[in-house]
């Protein structure tokens, strides 16, 4: 039982570089997130998808993109990485409405150097 | 905008007492309200779930209670044990953007033996 997985976990990037995480859910949740969490800070969402093909912003979605093209994957890319992006990022998983019980990855913890 | 603030930001208690985490919420019309447990390093896990329309949750050793009315929400833990030592996040999506589900900053619990 996966739940929620996330790959990878620990990556470390010169400013400039571009990279991609990837989230898989295996709970056939329409609902998918992304997330950052720094100290201080809380969970901040980046951007999330309420279905296959489709996208939205979230509260801090400068400096990333997002596709949904399978509805169990969610990819969340920096094209050009930045110190100020350095955190720990979760995705997470969630029946539609509002109403379902949300269900997190293990975190991918990203270094802009 | 909805604003969830969860006061203190830490707590330490000797093993063993009953305690009571709060979080408070400024938009009441909301579909749910999650309560969360993190431990350090790791994501988050789902602890209860309670819907709009029910008062109180109860799993195990604790107990989450919802006044919409009032925006609070207390998670209650009964005989606490070093193992409970976590940070302790609630989160809710509103009923005006049920997509965006926005985190307290968290409560960090430490139980000392």
């Amino acid at each position: 039982n996966a739940g929620v997985t996330q790959t990878p976990k620990f990556r470390v990037l010169k400013t400039g570089q571009s990279m991609t995480l990837l989230c898989a859910q295996d709970m056939n949740h329409e609902y998918m997130y992304w997330y950052r969490q720094d100290p201080g800070m809380g969970l901040r969402l980046i951007h999330y998808s309420v279905g296959e093909g489709t996208t939205a912003k979230g509260e801090v979605p400068d400096g990333y993109n997002v596709s949904r093209l399978k509805k169990q994957n969610f990819l969340l890319g920096l094209e050009s990485a930045a110190p100020s992006q350095t955190s720990v990022y979760f995705c997470a998983s969630s029946y539609p409405g509002g109403a379902g019980e949300l269900f997190f990855g293990e975190g991918s913890r990203l270094t802009v150097l | 905008k909805q604003e969830v603030t969860q006061i203190p930001a830490a707590l330490s208690v000797p093993e063993g007492e009953n305690l009571v985490l709060n979080c408070s919420f400024t938009d009441s019309a909301i579909y749910n309200l999650q309560w969360f447990r993190q431990d350090p390093g790791k994501g988050l896990t789902s602890l209860l779930l309670i819907q709009s329309s029910q008062r109180e949750q109860t799993s195990g050793r604790l107990n989450a209670s919802l006044d919409k009315s009032s925006g609070r929400s207390t998670l209650y833990i009964a005989a606490s044990q070093p193992g409970d030592s976590a940070t302790y996040l609630c989160a809710v999506p509103g009923y005006s953007s049920a997509s965006k589900i926005i985190f307290g900053s968290g409560t960090r619990l430490s139980i000392r033996p």
